[in-house]
């Protein structure tokens, strides 16, 4: 079965701490893997894609295949990351409609 | 460059009512996918539609339906309103190629819907 699994709801954090926001995904072959973030009052958005490899506000995530983990991290933490952080898959097998399955989300707090 | 509007922001509904949620997709975009997002929880996904007609379904009964139309705007559709029904509706717009989304999707700020 698809499943993206974000064990931790709640990450408090305070400013200028690193950041690890956890994300393990179960799918049988070619996964897409990506995070979204939704900051206080705005509307879904991506934050980064695994194909991309790249860094997005300071943010790095890699796919681990051998541990099925696409953890996203920040070496310094900022206020302004303070948001709801979602962990998402989609596959890239033939027939695929590009259908996004997300995580249950991770709040992140960055303190003073 | 107009983002992905919907309506309406917020909606109240009773138990077996039907309910048409609307969403306008960004310029240049030809999918809409929509999304039922529980309180607490990730965004479910429940169809996509590419070319006006439907291209892919999620674990959602029947009686969510949708509609594309040639401006690439999109209709959700709930018959026999449930109380579990409750929940934001998100709908996403995207530029496919070739019958696939390019998964740069972009959100629009969704329908609360409550059934009571």
């Amino acid at each position: 079965a698809q499943r993206v699994t974000q064990p931790e709801k709640l990450l408090s954090v305070f400013k200028g701490a690193p950041v690890e926001l956890k994300c393990n995904y179960s799918y049988s072959g070619s996964p897409e893997l990506f995070w979204y973030v939704q900051y206080s009052r705005q509307r879904l958005q991506l934050l980064l894609r695994h194909i991309s490899r790249e860094s997005i506000k300071g943010f790095t995530a890699d796919l681990n295949k051998g541990e099925t983990s696409f953890h996203l991290k920040k070496p310094f933490a900022q206020e302004e990351d303070s948001a709801m952080y979602y962990c998402a898959l989609s596959g890239l097998s033939s027939g695929n409609t590009g259908k996004l399955i997300f995580g249950q989300g991770t709040t992140l707090q960055v303190k003073p | 460059e107009t983002g992905v509007t919907q309506s309406p922001t917020h909606l109240i509904k009773t138990r077996g009512q039907q309910v048409t949620l609307r969403c306008s997709s960004q310029s240049g975009h030809n999918t809409v996918s929509w999304y039922q997002q529980a309180l607490g929880q990730g965004p479910q996904f429940i169809f996509q539609y590419y070319r006006e007609e439907e291209n892919g379904r999620g674990n959602f009964p029947p009686r969510f339906s949708g509609l594309q139309f040639p401006n690439y705007s999109s209709e959700l559709n709930v018959n026999a309103l449930e109380l579990d029904d409750s929940a934001l509706y998100l709908c996403a717009s995207s530029l496919a190629q070739g019958g696939r989304a390019n998964y740069g999707y972009t959100f629009g700020s969704g329908t609360r819907l409550t059934v009571v």
